[in-house]
């Protein structure tokens, strides 16, 4: 079974530019994870998916970053315009549910480094 | 306030050796907790998963308990290896809207 596929796998900026990560779920998978991690510190979630409707985006810095899942299958994350402090690792993981339990799958993540 | 406090944040310890790891929370309502591994510059791979009913589960040398009454939950590496060098992450999913909440993470290093 083919994992989450992310790409680019490093990103380096200048502040005020734009940037866009792209990630393909697993097949099958309805649910759609985006993460911010930051050096040091734990995933935080920026934005979930359900097919290609918004779940949660309460996280999601909206003046900058917006993502999308228009067929419900890959999608994409943007930042417009990147700050300094938006480098970090970001994240894609998508889900499925057997019983009562959903299984997480994540992407190798892609670095950005804003300069 | 749902929470997930790991302890302690890094840890070394020599290649054979064991270690045990702490994850505590304050999520509730609860539905299971998970165990992450995460290897430097990649994304967390997932070791064990367990059940409010599930108080100990085992994944080759990875072994994670549970206690849901007193809401915590531990992970034991037994003779570690140099590849078990890793960030590992507690999760818990739960709340009343059904989220996951992260842990800071413990650092592992195994030194030779």
């Amino acid at each position: 079974e083919a994992g989450v596929a992310q790409s680019p796998r490093y990103k380096i900026i200048e502040k005020r530019q734009s940037v866009a990560f792209w990630c393909n779920p697993i097949s099958g998978h309805a649910t759609l994870y985006w993460y911010q991690q930051i050096l040091g510190q734990g995933p935080k979630l920026l934005i979930q998916f359900q097919n290609n409707g918004v779940v949660d985006d309460s996280q999601l810095p909206k003046d900058r970053f917006s993502a999308e899942r228009l067929k419900g299958v890959d999608s994409t994350l943007k930042i417009q315009p990147a700050k300094l402090e938006d480098s970090a690792m970001y994240l894609c993981a998508s889900s499925h549910t057997s019983g009562r339990v959903e299984t997480q799958y994540f992407g190798p993540g892609t670095r950005l480094l804003v300069l | 306030k749902n929470q997930v406090e790991q302890s302690p944040q890094s840890l070394i310890i020599l290649e054979g050796k064991n270690c045990t790891l702490q994850c505590n929370y304050t999520v509730s309502p609860f539905s299971n907790l998970r165990w992450y591994k995460q290897d430097t510059g990649r994304g967390p791979v997932s070791l064990t998963i367990m059940t409010f009913s599930e108080n100990t589960k085992s994944n080759g040398r990875y072994t994670a308990t549970l206690d849901a009454d007193t809401k915590q939950s531990s992970l034991h590496i037994t003779a570690s290896q140099l590849s078990d060098s890793a960030s590992y992450i507690c999760v818990v999913y739960g709340g009343s809207q059904g989220n996951l909440i992260f842990g800071k993470g413990t650092k592992l290093s195994v030194k030779p």
